[in-house]
């Protein structure tokens, strides 16, 4: 079964350093995103993208990258962390086909801890 | 700019009520609006899409009803069971030109037996 994996599934860190943050999706989707969910504030967009070598920003993105070299996977690097950052994070993916969109499928999260 | 509110958050139940959740989205310019489910430190599950032509889609005990011009969805749950209990959440597309999603914050369910 076609499906989206996210590693590692926890992560501690210290602050300053550079982390990244797999996803793989074996659906063949064209779009995929990065959310992150904090407590009052729900799931809110980071990066996406609609393709590869394409990406895009979203709503809190500083302090964040991404890269689509592949269909598959769009890894989230955070370039310094910081407390700030310590959050869960989603991953997903879907796909368009002209202006009908399909269920976005998401990933198990990766619970990062900044300290 | 889209926005997405729920309501209730929290909402507590009887097993066997029927029930529903709300969500109301600023933009009625919509070409789809999906439900979903999450259980505590879990990840989002899909229950439900609706494409902006449709106006109810239905899966098991669950319905989901759009009304584009009013800027709202509902879903039904019948016959609500304790294994219903979790939070829902409802997504939009940001914007016409793309399909990333903005969410609600979500109504946590609880069921009791």
């Amino acid at each position: 079964d076609a499906e989206i994996t996210q590693s590692p599934r926890h992560k501690i860190t210290e602050t300053g350093r550079q982390v990244t943050l797999a996803c793989h999706q074996t659906w063949n989707h064209n779009n995929m995103f990065w959310y992150r969910q904090d407590l009052g504030h729900g799931l809110r967009l980071i990066h996406y993208s609609y393709g590869v070598h394409d990406t895009n920003k979203g709503e809190v993105s500083d302090g964040y990258s991404v890269s689509r070299s592949n269909t598959e996977d769009l890894p989230l690097t955070l370039e310094s962390a910081a407390s700030s950052q310590t959050s869960v994070y989603f991953c997903a993916s879907s796909e368009s086909t002209g202006r009908r969109n399909t269920e976005a499928f998401f990933g198990q999260g990766t619970r990062l801890t900044v300290v | 700019k889209q926005e997405v509110t729920q309501i209730p958050a929290a909402l507590s139940v009887p097993e066997g009520e029927n029930l529903v959740l709300n969500c109301s989205f600023t933009d009625s310019a919509i070409y789809n609006l999906q439900w979903f489910r999450q259980d505590p430190g879990k990840g989002l599950t899909s229950l439900l899409l609706i494409q902006s032509s449709q106006r109810e889609q239905t899966s098991g005990r669950l319905n989901a009803s759009l009304d584009k011009s009013s800027g709202r969805s509902t879903l039904y749950i019948a016959a609500s069971q304790p294994g219903d209990s979790a939070t829902y959440l409802c997504a939009v597309p940001a914007n016409q030109a793309g399909t990333a999603l903005i969410f609600g914050k979500g109504t946590t369910l609880s069921v009791s037996s």
